[in-house]
């Protein structure tokens, strides 16, 4: 069975300060693994993609296949970061399991 | 804007009811897939459409059917309804079978009274 963890529901952070959103992953293949982000009013849409290996908006995520984890990390949050943000793992069969999300609030 | 379009937003009814919740896909993407949103569940997924053909089945109860038809939209049926159905529905589309980019809908909020 695969599952996707996100340990946090609500993460505050000040301007200014590194975020790191946690994701855990339990699958026993290798997995396409995916955040996307939901912002205020808006669609869920993806954030970025461990294959692709991109900075985007400045978020990065290194998949840790020894801790099982996908984190996604940006050194100086900014108050448009503030979202739901989901990671998402793609297995076998092409099931897909999302998190339950973290809402990052970033204070100014 | 994705591309992605669900209809109805919004759909109130009664427990034991039927209802048919409808998605169209990007022009051009094959895949559609379905998730349930609920307060305490976050994002379940429930079935996954390639080009007409069921590919992979989530936490989808007995209740729930789906099908995409040969223009690539699809419907999702929810019959005898109870209140715990209510939750938001969305559906995605992605060009490929898998692995690939979702553009999700705006969803269809369903109320079960």
């Amino acid at each position: 069975a695969q599952r996707v963890t996100q340990p946090e529901k609500l993460l505050s952070v000040f301007k200014g300060a590194p975020v790191e959103l946690k994701c855990n992953y339990s699958y026993s293949g290798s997995p396409e693994l995916f955040w996307y982000v939901q912002y205020s009013r808006q669609r869920l849409q993806l954030l970025l993609r461990h294959i692709s290996r991109e900075s985007i908006k400045g978020f990065t995520a290194d998949l840790n296949k020894g801790e099982t984890s996908f984190h996604l990390k940006k050194p100086f949050a900014q108050e448009e970061d503030s979202a739901m943000y989901y990671c998402a793992l793609s297995g076998g069969y092409q099931k897909v399991t999302f998190g339950t999300g973290t809402k990052l609030q970033v204070i100014p | 804007d994705s591309g992605v379009t669900q209809t109805p937003k919004h759909l109130i009814t009664a427990t034991g009811q039927r209802v048919t919740l409808r998605c169209s896909p990007r022009s051009g993407d094959l895949s559609v897939y379905w998730y349930q949103q609920s307060l305490d569940q976050g994002l379940q997924f429930l079935i996954h459409y390639y080009n007409g053909e069921e590919r992979a089945k989530g936490n989808i109860l007995e209740r729930f059917s789906a099908q995409q038809f040969p223009d690539l939209h699809s419907e999702l049926n929810l019959s005898s309804l109870e209140l715990g159905d209510s939750a938001l529905y969305f559906c995605a589309s992605s060009v490929g079978a898998g692995g690939d980019e979702q553009f999700f809908g705006p969803g269809t909020r369903l109320t079960v009274l």
